[in-house]
């Protein structure tokens, strides 16, 4: 069965201060995919980034990047220099090939709630 | 502009009530899903169908119900067989499986409260 753990339910730092937001997922299939997304307070899911399992590169987007693990089963999120529009709620989310890539829908770790105090 | 719209915002219901939420979306996308966000429970699959007049059962059916009569629309009734049904209720859309990977697209939900 998948699964996505966010261990972190809550993290609070002052603008500009570098934060890392924590994904490990568990998966039987060779063939996945992984997703971030955001949750601003107006409640919308934003699409963030997708990676499919035979991409370990690490990418980078202005100040958000993502390092992606399969070592560890790990898909991290950093924002550098965070601002205080970063505060949002984090998910982390899984698809299998086998059950279309995500078209049966995906699996979304608890999420995690950033802080930013100006 | 294309996305997904859902009615209403919020929503107050008296136990024992049925209630349909709206969600209809000009994206032109297959696959449609509804999901329940709980405070830290992150988002659990009730309903998805890939396709008009089919659907499928997520991980938490029990006590909801939907219909997909048409491309644009996949409307979730809350039935009274529901025994918490307060919560925050999300619609998205997707290509659907021939597509590949499937990125999500989400509306902005409907918060329904129990009273």
């Amino acid at each position: 069965a998948q699964k996505v753990t966010q261990a972190q339910t809550e993290i609070s730092v002052v603008e500009k201060e570098d934060v890392t937001l924590d994904c490990v997922y568990e998966t039987r299939d060779t063939t996945y995919y992984l997703f971030w997304y955001k949750q601003p307070p107006s409640g919308e899911l934003v699409f963030l980034i997708r990676r499919n399992s035979f991409d370990e590169q690490n990418e980078i987007s202005g100040r958000y990047s993502w390092n992606f693990q399969k070592s560890t089963s790990s898909f991290n999120f950093t924002i550098t220099a965070s601002q205080v529009v970063d505060s949002a709620v984090y998910f982390c989310a899984l698809s299998e090939a086998y059950s279309g890539g995500g078209a049966d829908g995906l699996t979304f770790g608890k999420g995690t709630h950033l802080i930013i105090q100006p | 502009d294309g996305g997904i719209t859902q009615s209403p915002k919020y929503l107050f219901r008296k136990e024992g009530q049925n209630v349909t939420l709206s969600c209809e979306q000009n994206l032109n996308h297959d696959a449609m899903y509804w999901y329940r966000q709980d405070p830290g429970q992150g988002l659990r699959l009730i309903y998805y169908s890939q396709i008009v007049n089919d659907f499928q059962k997520g991980d938490i059916a029990e006590g909801y119900s939907v219909s997909r009569e048409k491309k644009e629309s996949f409307p979730l009734t809350v039935t009274s067989a529901q025994k918490n049904p307060t919560a925050f209720y999300l619609c998205a859309s997707s290509r659907g499986r021939l597509s590949g990977a499937n990125v999500l697209t989400f509306g902005a939900g409907s918060r329904l409260t129990v009273l």
